[in-house]
């Protein structure tokens, strides 16, 4: 039971360096989301995507693309990584948007230097 | 996003004691969740609220809906030091809205 999977989970980006995150979720959920912590910020939802073929931009979407491929992965691209950036990224889906039971994967930690 | 407020930011109680947080709005929200993250690992959800004034447990979680709808509290009876990490309020607009945190240590 995997749930949702993300990888990598760790990385390290020199400034100006592209790089995309992958996730993928094994139960059939329809939405899927990114979210990035930072220290006392709580969880700030980047961009979503309610079901497959439809992306819509979250709280903080600049700096960031994504890609619903198909059902079951939505990855997060970093077209010219920043310092700004350096954070952990979390996955989540839901069988609905109108869901609360959202899964999240275990993360990705990123570093821009 | 809608801003949730989350408080207290942190806490440093003894194993035993009980614990409050609560978490206010400036919208209203028609669910409220309560989760909780455990160092290097996403969140995971604890309890789920639908309906303004409801009161849900979940073993020593207790958590309740505000009546306006733009608040709620969790408590936490007898804490043990696996309680110990950060717990998030959050509203589910069309996305879920996340407070900023509680962080809970527990010390034995």
């Amino acid at each position: 039971n995997a749930g949702v999977t993300q990888t990598p989970k760790f990385q390290v980006l020199k400034t100006g360096q592209s790089m995309t995150l992958q996730c993928a979720q094994d139960m059939n959920h329809n939405s899927m989301y990114w979210y990035r912590q930072d220290p006392g910020m709580g969880l700030r939802l980047i961009y979503y995507s309610a079901s497959e073929g439809t992306t819509d931009k979250g709280e903080v979407p600049n700096g960031y693309n994504v890609s619903r491929l198909n059902k079951r992965e939505f990855s997060l691209r970093l077209e010219s990584a920043a310092p700004s950036q350096t954070s952990v990224y979390f996955c989540a889906s839901t069988y609905s948007s109108a869901n609360y039971g959202y899964t999240f994967g275990s993360g990705t930690r990123l570093t821009v230097v | 996003g809608q801003q949730l407020n989350q408080s207290p930011q942190s806490m440093f109680i003894q194993e035993g004691e009980d614990v409050s947080m609560n978490c206010t709005s400036s919208s209203i929200f028609n669910t409220w969740l309560w989760y909780k993250q455990d160092p290097g690992e996403g969140p995971v959800l604890l309890i789920a609220l639908y309906k303004a004034g409801e009161l849900t447990s979940n073993g020593r979680l207790t958590a309740q809906f505000g009546i306006t709808r733009k608040d709620s509290f969790l408590n936490i009876s007898a804490s043990i030091p696996s309680d110990v990490g950060i717990y998030f309020c959050a509203g589910l607009g069309y996305a879920l809205n996340f407070g900023k945190g509680t962080s809970l240590l527990v010390t034995p």
